[in-house]
């Protein structure tokens, strides 16, 4: 069975501060792929980021960046200098190799709010 | 840039009715998916369809849901004899053929049931 466990419900930040998301995850596969997901307040899940089982390279992407460890089952994502903007529900996503189109297993999410 | 439209946004209907909901995935995506979210909790895998039929579901997918690939563009998603339990928004999904291909989701339908 998979899991994907957030365990911040809500977070609250200033503008400008730098967060965390953590994101826990547990599988039988050896072969994985992990994702986050940003749903801001329109309520549309909007693709971020995909990472493979195999590749632990951590990654830089303007602001964000995320840090995949797979010692300890963890794909956490960091938002530096947060905007307003960046205000949304993030959900961290798991999908093993059980075929091409494998359902993803969502983490309940964690409710970020920047403040101005 | 491409994008899965899902239609309508927003649909009420009396528990008892039948409900379609209706999703156009990327033209050149295989693979398509229903999730639904039901008010502040996380997102929920429904089914898969592959080459026009079920790959998985889970056990949310009953007797009273079902899947279908009409024409060679639209995907929708049944519900039969909707319950009050059924309202949540429901999002499709596709993806292409590479299994670390992330799915893109369309921006959802919202289903109210009174």
């Amino acid at each position: 069975a998979q899991k994907v466990t957030q365990a911040q419900t809500e977070i609250s930040v200033v503008e400008k501060e730098d967060v965390t998301l953590d994101c826990v995850y547990e599988t039988r596969d050896t072969t994985y792929y992990l994702f986050w997901y940003k749903q801001p307040p329109s309520g549309e899940l909007v693709f971020l980021i995909r990472r493979n089982s195999f590749d632990e390279q951590n990654e830089i992407s303007g602001r964000y960046s995320w840090n995949f460890q797979k010692s300890t089952s963890s794909f956490n994502f960091t938002i530096t200098a947060s905007q307003v903007v960046d205000s949304a529900v993030y959900f961290c996503a798991l999908k093993g190799y059980t075929g091409a189109n494998s359902k993803l297993t969502f983490g309940k999410g964690i409710t970020l709010s920047v403040r101005p | 840039e491409p994008e899965v439209t899902q239609t309508p946004s927003h649909q009420v209907t009396q528990m008892g009715q039948e409900v379609i909901l209706r999703c156009v995935p990327i033209s050149n995506h295989l693979y398509f998916y229903w999730y639904r979210q039901i008010l502040g909790q996380k997102v929920e895998f429904l089914v898969s369809f592959y080459n026009n039929e079920i790959s998985e579901k889970s056990e949310i997918f009953d007797d009273q849901f079902s899947v279908e690939r009409p024409d060679g563009s639209n995907f929708t998603l049944k519900i039969r004899s909707t319950k009050l339990e059924d309202s949540a928004m429901y999002f499709c999904a596709s993806s292409r053929e590479d299994s670390n291909q992330p799915q893109h989701f369309g921006d959802g339908t919202r289903l109210s049931i009174l």
